[in-house]
């Protein structure tokens, strides 16, 4: 149990194009997700935290117009790189917690690595 | 949310006990303290989680003095394949705002034959 997939895994686009990354908690629901990057040898720096059904929280720094959030279910949450740059390219990382869970009950997709050229 | 301070790297022996320290020297009375796993292009793997005192699964066991501002993640007899970067964590367990998972730098745990 408590499975969240990331699609697609693995991704290279041209620069300017935009690119979607979906989030889904397999057998549980999300109340609410995360979403993650992870530069080479660098920890995880979370991005934005999303529920479902209300507009997402950005962290100092990262612009939403930019990393566009959309938590339309309590098991599925999209992220969008618009106008990709070759400096937007990263490991992304999804992050989903069940309802009423606390830091334990914080389950991670496996990343999405995104390559602009 | 209380920083966290773990060594940057730490190497290994296969078969030895490797036992990595956090400090947490701002803890607040509602953080629980949190240890992640990840392998290299892999999302974090949850590993063990406490509050106070000694908490054992059957990966890894965690040591929290009385004071809780360190904590310390014990792993048994260690393989090649747990060579990987071990994250702490403290934050609220309530699942507020407090409760998001902010990832300091990590240790990089280099397990040797």
């Amino acid at each position: 149990g408590a499975v969240v997939s990331q699609h697609p895994s693995r991704v290279i686009c041209k620069s300017g194009t935009s690119v979607k990354i979906e989030c889904r908690s397999l057998d549980f629901q999300a109340t609410t997700m995360f979403w993650y990057r992870q530069f080479p040898k660098q920890s995880l720096m979370l991005m934005a935290t999303s529920n479902e059904g209300s507009k997402a929280t950005y962290e100092q720094g990262v612009e939403k117009d930019k990393f566009l959030i959309n938590h339309a279910s309590l098991t599925l949450s999209t992220l969008t790189v618009t106008s990709a740059h070759p400096e937007d390219s990263s490991f992304y990382i999804c992050s989903a917690r069940a309802v009423a869970g606390g830091l334990h009950e914080q389950f991670f997709g496996p990343g999405t690595r995104l390559t602009v050229l | 949310l209380a920083k966290t301070t773990q060594p940057i790297s730490m190497d290994s022996y296969e078969g030895q006990e490797v036992n990595i320290t956090c400090s947490h020297n701002n803890i607040a009375t509602n953080d629980y303290i949190t240890w992640y796993q990840q392998f290299p292009s892999q999302g974090p793997r949850f590993i063990i989680q406490g509050y106070k005192t000694k908490v054992t699964n059957e990966v890894a066991s965690l040591f929290i003095p009385a004071d809780r501002k360190s904590s310390t993640l014990s792993l048994p007899r260690v393989s090649l394949s747990d060579t990987a970067v071990y994250y702490c964590l403290v934050g609220d367990h309530s699942g507020g705002s407090q409760g998001n998972l902010i990832f300091g730098k990590g240790t990089k745990l280099s397990v040797k034959p």
